[in-house]
């Protein structure tokens, strides 16, 4: 059964306090992993597509890296304004769209001024 | 990237009413897509709606309980039927292909 997790459920860091966030996926075969932002009241930010293992892009402060089993979120020297909800996700090899995106539950990310 | 407005953005609703939460975005697009985020949850794929068909309905979803419209490619909405308080959950809709951009959401109470 196709399956994402991610951990922490929550994380607190102090403003300046480096980290990384997990996702890990047990597919049938990886086609694509996403990560998104998700404020309060809002709908999900696109951040990141990682397609192969070994890939890694950055935004800012983020950096998003891929495995064959998990991908990191690594938040340097994170803001305050850094706080949300980050959430992936991963869609199966050999399908697209949307029917085909398996999200986790999400990361709540809270940066202490 | 779309704009994605959505109405309303948050409603109270009695048991065993319906609820019609309409999407718009800013740009022609053939699919767009209804979720649910239930808290502490994942989203949850509900439904596809593409202009000029019938909306295709992910396992666990039926049209009897969230009919959707799609009149034409800026514009959908989804009905929530009959509710009951598991309901109760934020109902977003997005567009895109892989990469997926989201309204921001319409968060649905039942008493």
């Amino acid at each position: 059964e196709d399956q994402v997790t991610q951990s922490p459920e929550a994380l607190r860091l102090q403003e300046g306090e480096s980290s990384s966030l997990n996702c890990s996926y047990t597919v049938s075969g990886l086609r694509g992993l996403f990560w998104y932002r998700q404020d309060p009241g809002k709908g999900p930010e696109f951040l990141f597509t990682l397609y192969s293992a070994g890939e890694e892009k950055e935004k800012e402060r983020l950096k998003a890296t891929l495995t064959k089993k998990e991908s990191f979120l690594h938040i340097t020297a994170p803001k305050p304004e850094d706080s949300a909800t980050y959430l992936c996700a991963v869609q199966v090899l050999g399908q697209t769209g949307a029917n085909n995106l398996f999200f986790g539950t999400g990361t709540r990310l809270t940066v202490i001024p | 990237s779309a704009v994605i407005s959505q109405k309303p953005s948050r409603d109270i609703c009695q048991r065993g009413t319906s609820l019609t939460i309409q999407c718009q975005v800013d740009s022609q697009v053939t699919m767009m897509f209804w979720y649910r985020q239930q808290p502490g949850q994942s989203l949850t794929l509900i439904a596809t709606a593409n202009q000029g068909s019938e909306a295709t309905y992910e396992s666990g979803f039926v049209i009897d309980k969230f009919p959707i419209s799609r009149p034409n490619l800026t514009f959908s909405t989804l009905t929530v039927s009959n509710m009951s308080p598991e309901d109760s959950s934020i109902y977003l809709c997005s567009v895109g292909w892989d990469e997926q951009y989201f309204g921001p959401g319409t968060r649905l109470t039942v008493t």
